[in-house]
């Protein structure tokens, strides 16, 4: 029963290196999402898709990009770090309840340091 | 835009005493409630939930009353256990919205002594 799931858990990145963060589920939902958590906030939504083949931008998403090509996969790029982008990225993924009630479930984070 | 404010931590509390974590939020419609909990090496999960207001959602021991006339959503507990240490996210979103509008607050990090 894996749920969500993100790698790497810890990246330490230069400035201008670029990097794929990896997300997946296995419960066979639609809804995807990236959020980014900075010290002392509140999450962020930097983007999220409502099926294969469908991304849409959140709050924060420059610097960002992102894709979805099966319904398991979510991958988030990063094309040249800044230090602005460090930060704990959380993935998560979502169904609809008999009741229309959204349920969400996140994966564990990824701490990355760009320096 | 709408904003969930959330009581600075981290707080330190003993095994069996009373937890309050303030919750406060600015919102234009009228917003669902909710109480998210991180704990160590896992992924943010809910812990409750409210829709309207003077709901109460519960779970695990934890209460929070949706309280429009002060806007707040304050999490409590009556006698918390070292198990109960993880970091708090209170959260909202507009009625029927998914979790695209999902507006969070910083996060207070608990930690329970035995």
């Amino acid at each position: 029963n894996a749920g969500v799931t993100q790698t790497p858990k810890f990246r330490i990145l230069k400035i201008g290196q670029s990097m794929t963060l990896q997300c997946t589920q296995d419960m066979n939902h639609n809804y995807m999402y990236w959020y980014r958590q900075d010290p002392g906030m509140g999450l962020k939504l930097i983007y999220y898709s409502v099926g294969a083949g469908i991304t849409d931008k959140g709050e924060v998403p420059n610097g960002y990009n992102v894709s979805r090509s099966t319904t398991e996969d979510f991958p988030l790029r990063l094309e040249l770090a800044a230090p602005s982008q460090t930060s704990v990225y959380f993935c998560a993924s979502s169904f609809l309840d008999r009741d229309d009630n959204e349920k969400l479930f996140f994966g564990s984070g990824t701490q990355l340091s760009v320096l | 835009g709408d904003s969930v404010t959330q009581m600075e931590g981290p707080v330190t509390l003993s095994e069996e005493a009373c937890l309050t974590i303030n919750c406060t939020y600015t919102a234009t419609g009228y917003p669902s409630l909710f109480w998210y909990v991180q704990y160590p090496g896992e992924g943010l999960q809910l812990l409750l939930k409210a829709t309207k207001a003077d709901d109460k959602g519960s779970n695990k021991g934890f209460e929070a009353t949706y309280r429009k006339e002060t806007t707040s959503f304050h999490l409590e507990k009556g006698s918390v256990q070292v198990s109960d240490s993880a970091v708090y996210f209170c959260a909202l979103s507009d009625l029927g919205q998914g979790a695209q509008k999902l507006v969070f607050g910083q996060g207070t990090r608990l930690t329970i002594n035995p």
